[in-house]
This record gives structure tokens, sequence and C-alpha cells, in this order.
């Protein structure tokens, strides 16, 4: 019964090519998070949307990205990947009425860049 | 903006051993996280502390929430294979926040488990 789903688990894409990675979630959480996560370094927060307000962090790159079309879903768009996007994108969720339970995270999606 | 600095950076220890690693801040928290990523996965949450001076348990694993709440630390006893991986320390990035909101992340401790 997995909460916050990712899909695909691995995405393969080509230099310069959009694409996008998605997230869904059980939990009904209000807020839902997308992280990059490169080799053995710590999560970065990318942006994070409560309910239907976007927040982006100051130092993502335009080339990222999200739409939050309801609750359940969120997507991460990459315009035009380069090969530093390579990375982990782990998408978390949580929701302030239940502060006892912190950001739950997903499998994350594994993006290659030809 | 909040840093947690976390340590070891990375353990090699044998088989049955314990394991202790620790979380400080310059800044206090109110709320402590302790989560674990396996290889591939996403981090799942081991330990949330709330209070200072808190000592929680979960199964081999113990976490402690500083008195000074500048701090945590996690113990792993008698260790198993299964044990591998990366452990994150993290706390709200509001460092007066709940764990709802934003988070900041220590920098991660490897762990590797030998039989």
């Amino acid at each position: 019964d997995a909460m916050v789903i990712q899909n695909p688990r691995y995405q393969v894409t080509q230099f310069g090519k959009p694409v996008t990675l998605s997230c869904s979630q059980t939990l009904n959480h209000n807020v839902m998070y997308w992280y990059q996560q490169k080799s053995s370094q710590a999560p970065k927060l990318l942006f994070h949307y409560y309910d239907k307000d976007f927040n982006n962090e100051a130092d993502t790159p335009d080339n990222f990205q999200s739409r939050r079309p309801n609750t359940s879903f969120c997507f991460l768009d990459i315009r035009s990947p380069g090969l530093g996007d390579a990375a982990m994108y782990l998408c978390a969720t949580s929701s302030p009425d239940k502060p006892n339970q912190p950001q739950h995270f997903g499998d994350g999606t594994r993006l290659s860049i030809l | 903006g909040q840093q947690l600095n976390q340590s070891p950076q990375s353990m090699f220890i044998q088989e049955g051993e314990d394991v202790s690693m620790n979380c400080t801040s310059s800044s206090i928290f109110n709320t402590w996280l302790w989560y674990k990523q396996d290889p591939g996965e996403g981090p799942v949450l081991l330990i949330a502390l709330y209070k200072a001076g808190e000592l929680t348990s979960n199964g081999r694993l113990t976490a402690q929430f500083g008195i000074t709440r500048k701090d945590s630390f996690l113990n792993i006893s008698a260790s198993i294979p299964s044990d591998v991986g990366i452990y994150f320390c993290a706390g709200p990035s509001n460092a007066g926040g709940t764990s709802y909101g934003k988070l900041t992340f220590g920098q991660g401790t490897i762990l590797t488990v030998h039989p």
C-alpha cells in the first residue's frame, strides 16, 4: 500500500529533450515537494506546493517547472535537460494538520541523460 | 539558512558491532528526524523526536533529542547487513517550526556493514 508513488522509477532522455516525472499520493496531504538528489548527497529541495500555491526555491534553475492539477498528483517538468540534471528525483508529502507525520517520500525516479 | 552538521560521513563496520552517528546545529530545533535511504530507494523515516531530552527506540535503533536542542544522535545496536544505507538527520528549515514544513538535511552518514 504505497502512499507516495513515483513514475517511472527509471527514466532515460536525450540531452535537450523535455521530460516529465510524475508523483501521486494517497495520503491527502496538502503539501507536495520535489527534491533533486545526486549521488551520496542530501536531497536538495527544488520547490513545493502548498495546496495550489507554488513555492520555488531561490536557486532552482528555470529549466525546472512543476504542475499540480489536483491534490493527488504533482509533476516535475524539465524543459531542456542537461547532463548535469542526471540525478534521483524524489517526491515527498506532508500536512500541516498532521504535525506528527513528517515528510513521507516516494521511491524516486532515477533520471539519466544521453 | 539552517545547517546541520552530520558525522561521521561514512562508517565501515563488522556485523554485530554497534554504531553511533550524530547531528549538530548552531540553531535550536523543535524537531529532529532520522531517515534511512537504501540504495535506489527514497528516504524512510526511522525515528522522530519532538522534545528536548527525549530518548526514543525503534527496534535496534535508539535516538535522542539533545537537551540543548542543538544536537541529536542515532545509535544502532548489533548491526546486520541490511542496515547498510545512508542515514540522514533532518529538522525543520524554520528551526522553530514543525516537521510538516520544509526540511534541512544533514550531509548523511554512509554505513557499510561487512558480514
